[in-house]
């Protein structure tokens, strides 16, 4: 079955830096989404992107985060001044786009903020 | 906004037994997933059961869905030391969109004693 990639799968940052988080979606799929994990707690949805722009973000998706797709293939996840609370494992996933149809997630990218 | 709940929050069985987990949400849903997620790694689909669907089945896996109580369940039987994990619902919150926006619950950890 195809898979989402993303790189790092660990990545650890003093607080204040900016990180990219960066994720390949499934070639032929059309709607790419960044999710977020604290520990112990919800996965959380942060943004979804289509046809090159947002489509929805979240509450949690301010000013700090933005999306881009670079190129056909990649689609990453900027964190402008990492903050202490932004540690937590980040999930891109994307689909087709048709409605009730299952999100294919990455393995996720391990943010620590120190 | 919709919150999804599951009970209980972990699970404890002996290899064989079935493995029941529930899980309820609060507002109108064009459909529910539920998803797998072994320690740290990514989110696995498991099965997607839409409003209008009560009760689906996939190997091992039946989902019910009771859209009067907002409610689900999910059982796993003959269940196996591999099928160690947590379990999460996740409702796409019937925005009418084709965006996969979902509301993940707070999960079931799930453990299969050999």
């Amino acid at each position: 079955e195809p898979e989402v990639t993303q790189t790092p799968s660990h990545q650890v940052t003093q607080m204040g830096q900016e990180v990219i988080l960066r994720c390949v979606p499934i070639s032929n799929h059309l709607y790419f989404y960044w999710y977020r994990q604290i520990l112990g707690q919800k996965v959380e949805f942060l943004v979804s992107f289509y046809n090159n722009e947002i489509s929805e973000k979240s509450e949690i998706f301010d000013d700090q985060f933005s999306v881009e797709r670079p190129d056909g293939s990649n689609f990453t996840l900027k964190i402008r001044s990492t903050k202490l609370e932004d540690s937590a494992m980040y999930f891109c996933a994307s689909d087709h786009g048709q409605g009730n149809e299952k999100l294919f997630f990455g393995s996720g990218t391990q943010l620590s903020v120190l | 906004s919709q919150q999804g709940e599951e009970d209980p929050q972990a699970l404890s069985i002996q290899e064989g037994e079935n493995a029941t987990m529930n899980c309820s949400y609060k507002t109108s849903i064009n459909n529910l997933q539920w998803y797998r997620q072994n320690s740290g790694r990514g989110l696995v689909h498991l099965i997607l059961i839409r409003s209008n669907e009560r009760e689906k089945h996939s190997g091992r896996l039946r989902v019910t869905l009771d859209t009067s109580k907002k409610s689900s369940s999910l059982l796993i039987t003959a269940s196996r030391a591999a099928d160690t994990a947590s379990y999460f619902c996740a409702t796409d919150g019937n925005y009418g969109g084709a965006t996969n926006k979902l509301i993940f619950g707070t999960g079931t950890l799930l453990a299969v004693q050999p």
